[in-house]
């Protein structure tokens, strides 16, 4: 089955600084790669996404990028704000029959002011 | 105006009883799922049906046994509580044809003593 490595687990920035998160997939069957993002006391929200035959895409201050060869993806924030902190999961799946969406371990972002 | 809801929010219970836990959702999904989240905010998947067929069974104890009474709700009935089964639980769905779009509710709390 599928596995997702996430790295890292927590991540400190300055307000305003750039943020990334890098993840790691095993099977060459995913080719969709979702990033959620959880607040506290909240269910996990879909807040970009990325399919394998793109390599980059973009959504104001977030962006994901897609190393199909590397099997690497990663989400980078720009401009970081306060409001950007929570729970970030990476997460990847073959978007065809029923697979299970496999989620990396999440990484808790703190952005200070 | 809710996607997907869950009752209760917060469950508080003994060793031994038996609860359940409810979720509907008003997105018009085909495909509904229960996670499973620790205290480390890893997410496993725990079920997955489809049109209130069951589709994916993810080695859980027959103590959980999930139920969907129409393709908008699936309940989640927990037998003879343990300990270990104190976590956060997430109801999610999802379009059908984009599996990995998941929406996932505020979650249920569940603390087992």
């Amino acid at each position: 089955g599928e596995n997702v490595e996430q790295h890292p687990s927590t991540l400190s920035v300055q307000e305003g600084d750039s943020a990334v998160i890098k993840c790691t997939y095993s099977d060459s069957a995913s080719n969709y790669f979702p990033w959620y993002k959880q607040e506290l006391g909240k269910g996990p929200q879909l807040i970009i996404d990325i399919r394998s035959n793109v390599g980059e895409k973009k959504d104001q201050r977030i962006a994901v990028t897609l190393n199909k060869t590397a099997k690497h993806f990663s989400l980078h924030i720009t401009e970081t704000q306060p409001e950007d902190s929570a729970v970030y999961f990476c997460a990847a799946t073959s978007d065809s029959g029923y697979s299970t969406l496999t989620f990396g371990k999440g990484t808790m972002l703190l952005v200070s002011p | 105006d809710t996607a997907v809801s869950q009752t209760p929010k917060y469950l508080v219970t003994q060793m031994g009883n038996d609860k359940s836990i409810k979720c509907e959702q008003n997105l018009g999904h085909d495909t509904m799922y229960w996670y499973k989240q620790d205290s480390k905010k890893f997410l496993k998947i725990m079920f997955s049906y489809n049109n209130k067929e069951l589709i994916i069974n993810e080695t859980v104890p027959n103590r959980f046994s999930p139920k969907s009474p129409d393709k908008a709700h699936l309940n989640l009935h927990i037998n003879s509580l343990e300990l270990g089964d104190s976590a956060v639980y997430f109801c999610a769905s999802s379009p059908r044809a984009r599996l990995g779009e998941q929406y996932f509710g505020p979650g249920t709390r569940l603390t087992v003593t």
